[in-house]
């Protein structure tokens, strides 16, 4: 059963439009939500991790997480083509010391 | 930023063959992971190690093997290799275990059993 459950699995927005991407655990006892991206061709690298509810901003990133429900999401705003990639969530339990990744978002930025 | 080194990036083998991924991280860190990545399975891990010698047990361990021998040094090994194997490999180390510490990945090892 997978910890970490992604939606859409697929988007598609235009230059300069807002992408919003979702994500939820399917259990309670975690610590940390990440994001990562992944470039055609390249191994994922970390965007930012957020553990308290409420917004963490970085740039155009914004990551906002509810942790009543479980649920973390991440909003790209003025989205740019080089933006387009696939997107993990991952999720750190208190208990353990891995991050259990969902099966990811891909992005599509349209010039 | 966190170096992370793969070898090989491709590889072809057959059916029963034996295939070793290696990988190198040059940042000290204490961690390291093995993950394959499946279109549909996201990243899912398979052995990790929190120093040399030293050996854990991830979420989808049947059929492979791990070895720590240094700080630096991480390796999976595949002796009776089968097409479900058929993936690409993510090596990835952390500073320590601590959820909150950042994943560096290296840049994939893409394998084919045929």
């Amino acid at each position: 059963q997978q910890k970490v459950q992604q939606s859409p699995e697929s988007l598609s927005v235009p230059e300069g439009g807002m992408a919003s991407l979702n994500c939820t655990s399917s259990d309670r006892n975690f610590q940390y939500f990440w994001w990562y991206r992944q470039h055609s061709g390249e191994g994922p690298k970390a965007l930012m991790s957020i553990f308290s509810d409420g917004d963490k901003k970085e740039g155009r990133f914004t990551a906002h997480l509810n942790k009543a429900s479980l649920h973390v999401s991440l909003h790209i705003r003025d989205s740019q083509p080089s933006d387009s990639a696939l997107y993990f969530c991952a999720v750190g339990m208190s208990n353990y010391n891995v991050l259990y990744f969902g099966s990811g978002t891909k992005l599509t930025v349209e010039p | 930023e966190a170096a992370v080194t793969q070898s090989p990036r491709n590889k072809v083998t057959v059916t029963g063959g034996n295939v070793t991924l290696s990988c190198r991280q040059t940042n000290s860190h204490n961690y390291m992971y093995w993950y394959r990545q499946d279109t549909g399975h996201g990243l899912r891990l398979i052995h990790y190690s929190y120093g040399a010698g030293n050996l854990q047990i991830g979420d989808v361990p049947d059929g492979y093997k791990a070895t720590r021998t240094t700080q630096e040094d991480f390796f999976l090994l595949l002796e009776l290799a089968s097409p479900s194997q058929t993936s690409l490999y993510f090596c990835a180390s952390s500073r320590t275990g601590n959820s909150g510490n950042t994943l560096y990945f290296g840049e994939g090892s893409r394998l084919i059993v045929v």
